[in-house]
């Protein structure tokens, strides 16, 4: 158990719809990641937030959208969903913003199906 | 730009062989790599990294990597495999402290007893 809890564990929706996915960090714990895991993209990182402020941004499409709240935890918001965005979502924290020395811990991740 | 290259998405030996899981960097600056592990239905976990120091790395569960400039690898070794370390082995390269870390696309150990 990595200390990084990932909700909803699962989830089906349709094509047009929106989803929130929600992220806990590990308690003390800065900085929040968001990767996305597909069969063909691969491991893919979105977004990045620090102590409530975005501080990197990967290959995040327009449609997606996260924030990071005062308590720490995050949510990233994906809107007119599409087939393509099936995938499984990981959520991972670090203590500060330092890539090699601030381990990062990933959470179990939410599958996203896109019918 | 950096990236990685893992070469063979599924490699496959006897329990109590040795392990070689291969991964090839590209970076225009001196870079930081890292392995993580992922086991089924669940989140990755580092397994060991590369900051400079050392070029012979260990990490948990007794695997280790060596980084070779020459070769722009850092490939993944265990001298024994076990029926546990079965699981999607993903190399990773950052260039610089605070920048993100850009993943290769997994290789799958499958351990036969």
């Amino acid at each position: 158990d990595s200390g990084v809890t990932q909700t909803p564990k699962h989830l089906i929706t349709a094509t047009g719809q929106r989803v929130t996915l929600r992220c806990s960090p590990r308690s003390g714990d800065l900085s929040v990641y968001w990767y996305q895991q597909s069969l063909d993209q691969g491991l893919q990182f979105l977004i990045q937030y620090y102590n409530g402020e975005e501080r990197a941004k990967g290959n995040i499409l327009e449609r997606f959208s996260a924030q990071q709240f005062p308590d720490l935890h995050s949510e990233l918001n994906l809107s007119s969903l599409e087939l393509g965005d099936s995938a499984l979502y990981f959520c991972a924290s670090s203590v500060g913003q330092q890539t090699v020395t601030d381990t990062q811990y990933f959470g179990p991740g939410t599958r996203l199906t896109v019918l | 730009a950096q990236s990685v290259t893992q070469l063979g998405s599924h490699v496959s030996v006897s329990e109590g062989a040795l392990v070689l899981l291969r991964c090839n960097y590209s970076s225009s600056v001196p870079p930081y790599l890292f392995w993580y592990v992922q086991y089924p239905n669940q989140g990755l976990q580092l397994l060991l990294k590369y900051t400079s120091a050392a070029t012979l790395v260990k990490g948990i569960n007794g695997f280790e990597a060596e980084f070779k400039k020459s070769e722009t690898s850092f490939h993944l070794t265990k001298p024994s495999a076990h029926m546990s370390d079965a699981a999607e082995y993903f190399c990773a390269v950052s260039a610089s402290g605070y920048s993100t870390l850009t993943f290769g696309k997994g290789t799958m150990l499958l351990v036969s007893p």
